[in-house]
């Protein structure tokens, strides 16, 4: 099983939407989590963190936390065209390495 | 104005050279880092520091030699470059260690030929 698991996409959804993205992980000791965006051919700039259980809400963003189920969301509100970007989740886990998903790709049809 | 910035932004070198990025950060961080983003995306810590010292080194060839002289810099020499190596190459740092956010520079494409 990999350490952090991303579905790769790519996910398509029309402009005004939600977007839903999903990441598992498999360190229960995992503390810090991150989600970061990536345009092509530029590099990963941070988009939120979270490290309790729950809901953490930023804009039209919002990262959600289930540490007992060791998934964490970013949901994205009134999708923008310029959201379209590969989405990586990032979690830093007992050993304090930061352990990166694949990305999501993220298509936001206008 | 920029937090971190590496150089060059691109790099084109025959197989067998060596070669050298070099990063920096005004951000005041203690913690830098390098990693090696590959055709598939996939993005792979190489290297850590923290304070010029370094704490994490993955499994990654010894021809990788990082150098940091003081807290604001990371460099990255390569030696004998092979096809392999050809990736997009960040630096970045964050305030407190690896639980906290990281700041990427902009990358530096190395293509080996």
């Amino acid at each position: 099983q990999k350490e952090v698991e991303q579905n790769s996409g790519p996910l398509s959804v029309p402009e005004g939407a939600i977007a839903s993205l999903n990441c598992t992980y498999s360190d229960r000791g995992s503390q810090s989590f991150f989600w970061y965006r990536q345009y092509s051919g530029k590099s990963p700039e941070l988009i939120m963190s979270i490290y309790s259980n729950g809901d953490k809400e930023d804009g039209r963003f919002t990262a959600q936390l289930n540490k007992a189920s060791q998934y964490v969301s970013l949901l994205i509100r009134d999708s923008q065209p310029s959201d379209s970007a590969t989405y990586l989740c990032a979690v830093s886990g007992n050993n304090r390495k930061l352990i990166w998903g694949l990305g999501t790709s993220l298509a936001v049809n206008p | 104005d920029t937090a971190v910035s590496q150089t060059p932004k691109y790099l084109v070198t025959q197989m067998g050279n060596d070669k050298s990025i070099k990063c920096e950060q005004n951000l005041g961080h203690d913690t830098m880092y390098w990693y090696k983003q590959d055709s598939k995306k996939f993005l792979k810590i190489m290297f850590s520091y923290n304070n010029k010292e370094l704490i994490i080194n993955e499994t990654v060839p010894n021809r990788f030699s990082p150098k940091s002289p003081d807290k604001a810099h990371l460099n990255l020499h390569i030696n004998s470059l092979e096809l392999g190596d050809s990736a997009v190459y960040f630096c970045a740092s964050s305030p407190g260690g690896m639980n906290t956010e990281a700041f990427f520079g902009q990358g530096t494409r190395l293509t080996v030929v």
